[in-house]
Formats: structure tokens, C-alpha cells, sequence
């Protein structure tokens, strides 16, 4: 599948401070990269996503960048809420086949009070 | 309606058994998935169904039989499983099988094979 790397694997801030995940992605022809949070013990939920056509955009205090020249994009969560804490998943599409995204491995976010 | 239902949440199953996993969504959507999950990785693709039918199969083993019996439904039969596909099981749709497009994630049934 797209080789999907993400970074941190984990990720500690204190309540308040910012958070930033990174992913980059290998194919070029790549268009939509969403967010995903998964809670422990639940689904996957879509938080955020963004087309190659726009640069950013942001949703209160998320925010997700794409630089395609580099491909990569990152998730931004600003003044953090212990009820952020989770893991959070980007996801690119694997274009030569054309039916599915492939996640990154995936960033296990603490948020501490 | 935005959700996609799994039953069971549950499962145990011997090795000898065969079980099936269930999946349902009522969004019009033509695209169905299934995933596989362990712990603290991410969801691994299995297969996806488009317009009913198969289009993709990520080369998984053939103790895991997939069904789409029409466009609302979508089924895991199991059959002869290892203690290692011991997973959470997630089920997802979308409008159609692009992959622009947000898939919608059921919550998963968390299957042990003992």
C-alpha cells in the first residue's frame, strides 16, 4: 500500500500547550489526507481533512497544513483539553488503485491536566 | 442516519468454529470495507466492496470470507481462525470506493479465537 510514515509515535503535552503531528506521504498524485481520533476501545472518528487544492484549514482548535511539493501535512490541536488524549491517525490515498486510503501508524496523544 | 452497525460487539470462537460478522448501513453509501485492527497499531485493509462487488482483496487468507448480499450489508464469515487474527474487526462505508471521499467507521466487534 502508500507508505504512510507519521511522527511522533507519541506524543505528552501539558493541558493547554499545542500538539503537532506530521505525516508524509510517497504518492504524488495523492489528493485528500484526512484525521482520524480513535479513543480507546472506540472507532476510528474523522476529525479533520483537507484537498490538495488548499493549503490549510482549520476547525476551532484543529487545524491541518498540507505541503505537497514536500507531501506531508500535520494535524495541529491548539490549547490542548485532556479530552484530546488518544490516538490519532493520518490516512493518503493509494492512487494507482484508486478505492482506498492507507493509515499512518498512528500518534498516541497524552494530554496532562 | 450516519451510522455504520456491527454485531457482535463481542466474539469468542474456537478454532474449529465458523462465525460470521455483520455489518449495516442505512446512508445510500456503495463502498464497504473491512478492516482489521490489533492492538495499538493502525486499521490494516482487508477488502473493499464496490457496488457489491469485490474489488479489492489485500491477499488475505482464505479463512476469511467476505459477503456483500446487497448494498446495506456486508458480512465476515470465519472460518478455521488462529489465536493470531484475534483483532478488533472494524466494518466502513463511503459514498463510492474513492478514495476522496470520508469513510465512516462502525465500532468494531473485538473478536478472540481461543
Amino acid at each position: 500500500g502508500e507508505n504512510v510514515e507519521q511522527h511522533p509515535s507519541t506524543l505528552s503535552v501539558q493541558e493547554g500547550d499545542s500538539a503537532v503531528i506530521k505525516c508524509t506521504y510517497s504518492d504524488s498524485a495523492s489528493n485528500y489526507f484526512p484525521w482520524y481520533k480513535q479513543e480507546l476501545g472506540k472507532r476510528p472518528q474523522l476529525i479533520i481533512d483537507i484537498r490538495s487544492n488548499v493549503g490549510e484549514k482549520k476547525d476551532q482548535r484543529i487545524a491541518v497544513t498540507l505541503n505537497k511539493t514536500a507531501k506531508h501535512f500535520s494535524l495541529h490541536i491548539t490549547e490542548t483539553q485532556p479530552e484530546d488524549s488518544a490516538v490519532y491517525f493520518c490516512a493518503a490515498p493509494q492512487t494507482n488503485t484508486g478505492n482506498q486510503f492507507y493509515f499512518g501508524t498512528g500518534t498516541s496523544l497524552t494530554v496532562i491536566p | 442516519d450516519t451510522e455504520v452497525t456491527q454485531t457482535p460487539k463481542h466474539l469468542v470462537m474456537g478454532m474449529t468454529n465458523k462465525k460470521s460478522l455483520k455489518c449495516e448501513q442505512h446512508m445510500g453509501h456503495r463502498a464497504m470495507y473491512w478492516y482489521k485492527q490489533k492492538a495499538k497499531k493502525p486499521p490494516e485493509l482487508m477488502f473493499v466492496y464496490s457496488y457489491e462487488k469485490l474489488s479489492i482483496n489485500e491477499s488475505v487468507p482464505s479463512r476469511f470470507s467476505p459477503e456483500c448480499p446487497n448494498s446495506s450489508l456486508l458480512n465476515l464469515h470465519l472460518h478455521a481462525l488462529q489465536p493470531e487474527d484475534s483483532a478488533l474487526y472494524l466494518c466502513a462505508s463511503s459514498q463510492e470506493a474513492r478514495s476522496t471521499l470520508e469513510a465512516f467507521f462502525g465500532q468494531g466487534t473485538r473478536l478472540t479465537v481461543v
